[in-house]
């Protein structure tokens, strides 16, 4: 199973949006509706961000969001916050016997 | 508050053994499937291993199949991943993960800090 395919960096501004994108294949991303977003700051255990494609766990703030087309699933962040750099990785289910793929990870800066 | 603590990691050369250990606290521990998760230095994650809340179901990312054995046991709310065949390439941090739900796929909601295995000479 190949890993999902991530740009390596986005960058914003305070206040600005960035939007990440996670494509994959028609047998994971676009299959399967369980599409989760992660956040990991260096050094530190990753934090499930969005669920089922576009769901929020309890304490996530409402600027992130997700949304999927096709074999592509992507994750906005709005209203950019020093605290939003960090690197995000993307995993969707693959109903195979490998049940998880992660994306390549993206580096979201805060200029 | 759910907690997840691992154990076991460290220094272990080519071909030898480690046993890794995750004490699960705050949840209704069978009721979830658990993974371990690693990453390797500078690298993305990569899922190692998968198991349903009963047990009954077990899964294994191709690169550690037939090396690598995950168990839990449901009396000590405690997840294991027993290592063998140790490369150079398992080095990496290697994380327990909660699934959201009974069986594996829907997304990991907490992880613990992470343990440490380092396969080297």
């Amino acid at each position: 199973q190949s890993a999902l395919t991530q740009p390596p960096s986005a960058s914003g501004s305070p206040g600005q949006s960035v939007t990440i994108s996670c494509t994959g294949l028609i047998s994971d991303v676009g299959a399967y509706n369980y599409v989760s977003w992660y956040q990991q700051h260096p050094g530190k255990a990753p934090k499930l961000m969005i669920y089922e494609i576009s769901k929020r766990p309890s304490g996530v703030p409402h600027r992130f969001s997700g949304s999927k087309s096709g074999n592509t699933a992507s994750l906005t962040v709005s209203g950019l916050q020093a605290e939003d750099e960090a690197d995000y990785y993307c995993s969707s289910d693959t109903g195979s016997n490998n049940p998880y793929v992660f994306g390549t990870g993206t580096k979201v800066t805060v200029l | 508050e759910v907690q997840l603590l691992e154990s076991g990691g460290g220094l272990v050369q080519p071909g030898g053994s480690l046993r890794l250990s995750c004490a699960a606290s705050g949840f209704t521990f069978s009721n979830y499937a658990m993974s371990w998760v690693r990453q390797a230095p500078g690298k993305g994650l990569e899922w190692v291993s998968g198991i349903s809340g009963s047990g009954g179901n077990i899964q294994y990312a191709g690169s550690v199949k037939g090396r690598f054995t995950i168990s839990r046991d449901n009396s000590k709310n405690t997840l294991f991943l027993q290592m063998s065949s140790l490369r150079v390439g398992d080095t990496a941090v290697y994380y327990c993960a909660k699934d959201l739900r009974f069986s594996s796929g829907y997304g990991f909601d907490y992880w613990g800090q992470g343990d440490l295995v380092t396969v080297s000479s």
